[in-house]
């Protein structure tokens, strides 16, 4: 069975400083891989996604992820954040057999500071 | 992507009592997932609901104390039976994308709960 693992429970950084938040997973078999976000009292919304193709993937505001697999790894990053991007963050990952079931982790959150 | 609405968005309930959450999609889906977030904590995928035929429970949750219906293809409810104070939480429901967007799950705007 799949599992994931976010290292940093709570991230605070400052305004237009670069982050990084960290995701590692299990799995045995092939997996797409998932960063939903969750902004405070809104719903959660789909972030970034790798499923094939290109390691690094982006998001519209100018997150990135790149998946390793030889390091079972998904981190996101962002070279720049602003006040907005606080929010919790959810490294998810659904393994190729699993029949679409998603397994999240305990989710980072990310407070940036003016 | 898939429209999610949930009933009730929010309750309080006194223990022992049961409440029926209502998920409805604006279109067909197969699957249907149910999770709990409980407080400042991630989510725990409850069950898997598939119409006609019994949902498929995780490890730890069970369909006495969490029953759920799946009639149609629009349309699920799950039910907290027998609520204590440990049962307060967020439920969401939750869909995936199917064709459109592979793998990625849509989730409703879910349905927060307080057992006194």
């Amino acid at each position: 069975a799949q599992s994931v693992t976010q290292l940093d429970s709570q991230v605070p950084v400052f305004e237009e400083a670069p982050v990084e938040l960290r995701c590692n997973y299990s799995s045995s078999v092939s997996v797409y891989l998932f960063w939903y976000v969750q902004y405070p009292n809104q719903g959660l919304q789909l972030l970034l996604k790798y499923l094939s193709g290109s390691t690094l993937v982006e998001s519209i505001n100018g997150f990135e992820a790149e998946f390793n697999k030889s390091q079972t790894s998904f981190h996101l990053r962002k070279p720049s954040v602003h006040i907005s991007d606080t929010a919790e963050y959810f490294c998810a990952v659904s393994e190729s057999t699993g029949g679409f079931k998603t397994i999240f982790g305990a989710g980072t959150r990310l407070f940036v500071k003016a | 992507s898939a429209v999610i609405s949930q009933k009730p968005s929010r309750d309080i309930c006194q223990r022992g009592t049961s409440l029926t959450i209502q998920c409805q999609v604006d279109s067909q889906v197969t699957m249907m997932f149910w999770y709990r977030q409980q407080p400042g904590q991630s989510l725990t995928l409850i069950a898997t609901a598939n119409q006609g035929s019994e949902a498929t429970y995780e490890s730890g949750f069970v369909i006495d104390k969490f029953p759920i219906s799946r009639p149609n293809l629009t349309f699920s409810t799950l039910t907290v039976s027998n609520m204590s104070p440990e049962d307060s939480s967020i439920y969401l429901c939750s869909v995936e994308g199917r064709t459109e967007a592979p793998f990625e799950q849509f989730f409703g705007p879910g349905t927060r709960l307080t057992v006194l």
